[in-house]
């Protein structure tokens, strides 16, 4: 069946430091990709997608690029804050319209320190 | 913005007890959700529903869950005998034809 694997955490940075959470997927076909983002306390919140490959999402300063090649869609950002503190998770979508089944990988937590 | 709101935001119920969690979709979305979340696990689909019937179910939803949309604006999760392992955060979502929106959850405590 369709998996996402992502890199373990805690991921530990400073304040303006460069990030990269490592996302690759499994899927028959060609999923949608997503990064959803849990801030404490807080829902789910779409970060950003991808719809096939090559596309690339970007949000708040975040990227991520659908890379078929690689079964990848790494999270980037050049310069964290501490308000990006959160927890981080990759999801995949069988269909690219209509009903959008879910599946995530575990979270990648990110601290980030001032 | 409109919003998945969850209510409530926290239940704490005793083992065999039924409880019911309830969720407000975006108003002009077709397609509903439940997911849940384990805590430190990741985030599990447990059922869709689509048309006023389920579309697609989980192994875990299994004959203890059921799911209801009573009256055109509330979507809800029914867990009749609930247990120790029910103990989770409970996210409902609901999408148009391209993205899914989640609420806020409802953290489930079975004692």
């Amino acid at each position: 069946g369709n998996s996402v694997t992502q890199m373990e955490g805690p991921v530990t940075l400073s304040e303006e430091a460069f990030l990269t959470i490592n996302c690759t997927y499994t899927a028959t076909g060609y999923p949608s990709l997503f990064w959803y983002v849990q801030y404490p306390g807080e829902g789910l919140q779409l970060l950003l997608k991808a719809t096939k490959a090559d596309d690339k999402g970007s949000n708040k300063g975040f990227e991520a690029t659908y890379r078929k090649e690689t079964t990848s869609f790494h999270l980037e950002k050049g310069s964290v804050q501490v308000s990006d503190s959160a927890v981080y998770f990759c999801a995949l979508s069988e269909r690219n319209t209509g009903f959008q089944k879910l599946v995530f990988g575990t979270g990648t937590r990110l601290l980030v320190s001032p | 913005e409109p919003e998945v709101t969850q209510t409530p935001s926290h239940q704490v119920t005793q083992m065999g007890q039924e409880v019911i969690l309830r969720c407000v979709p975006i108003s002009n979305h077709l397609y509903f959700y439940w997911y849940r979340q384990i805590l430190g696990q990741k985030v599990e689909f447990l059922v869709s529903f689509y048309n006023n019937e389920i579309s697609e179910k989980s192994e875990i939803f299994d004959d203890q869950f059921s799911v209801e949309r009573p009256d055109g604006s509330n979507f809800t999760l029914k867990i009749r005998s609930t247990k120790l392992e029910d103990s989770a955060m409970y996210f409902c979502a609901s999408s148009d034809y391209t993205e899914a929106f989640f609420g806020q959850g409802t953290r489930l405590t079975v004692v």
